[in-house]
């Protein structure tokens, strides 16, 4: 079974710049995760997707980041501008109803 | 979302048992505690789960006490490759549930 697929797996970007993320979750995993970690920190959950819908998006500062999932699969997240602050790991991950949470490679994003 | 509580580094050695104890004082009900192990670049891993008592699968096993307000994680005889962050979470998870990351313990395994 394929896993959770991330690109760019790493991005260099100057500050106010824009950037994205594709992620393509785990064939038939209704729910899909975008998690930002800093460096020394656990993951923080930004915005949970169930099928195309959004369950949660309290934590994704809207001012700058948006995300999508079209047609209930594939997932981008978008930062614009870019800050400073973004500069982490960003995780997908998706899950179906047996609560186990598989995670992506993550794509690396440093803002200069 | 109960909060949990875990050593922030532990240091071991091949071949050891190790135990993580992670306290979560205010876990509710419907709660089920789950663990989480990464390593560098790259996505957490689960590891394990449970609600109460024991629960052993091939590669730890996760001890609930009665009132299950901790819980610890036992890695058997661990090798350099266990060197990781592990996580203890806390939640009700039904259909993928909301996971609250704390900050982990990072365990060190020496040779």
């Amino acid at each position: 079974e394929a896993g959770v697929a991330q690109s760019p797996r790493y991005k260099i970007i100057e500050k106010r710049q824009s950037v994205a993320f594709w992620c393509n979750p785990i064939s038939g995993h209704a729910t899909l995760y975008w998690y930002q970690q800093i460096l020394g920190q656990g993951p923080k959950l930004l915005i949970q997707f169930q099928n195309n819908g959004v369950v949660d998006d309290s934590q994704l500062p809207k001012d700058r980041f948006s995300a999508e999932r079209l047609k209930g699969v594939d997932s981008t997240l978008k930062i614009q501008p870019a800050k400073l602050e973004d500069s982490a790991v960003y995780l997908c991950a998706s899950s179906n109803r047996d609560r186990e949470q598989y995670f992506g490679p993550g794509t690396r994003l440093t803002v200069t | 979302l109960a909060k949990t509580t875990q050593p922030i580094s532990m240091d071991s050695y091949e071949g050891q048992e190790v135990n993580i104890t992670c306290s979560h004082n205010n876990i509710a009900t419907n709660d089920y505690i789950t663990w989480y192990q990464q390593f560098p670049s790259q996505g957490p891993r689960f590891i394990i789960q449970g609600y109460k008592t024991k629960v052993t699968n091939e590669v730890a096993s996760l001890f609930i006490p009665a009132d299950r307000k901790s819980s610890t994680l036992s890695l058997p005889r661990v090798s350099l490759s266990d060197t990781a962050v592990y996580y203890c979470l806390v939640g009700e998870y039904n259909q993928g549930g909301k996971l609250i990351f704390g900050q982990g313990t990072e365990l060190s395994v020496k040779p």
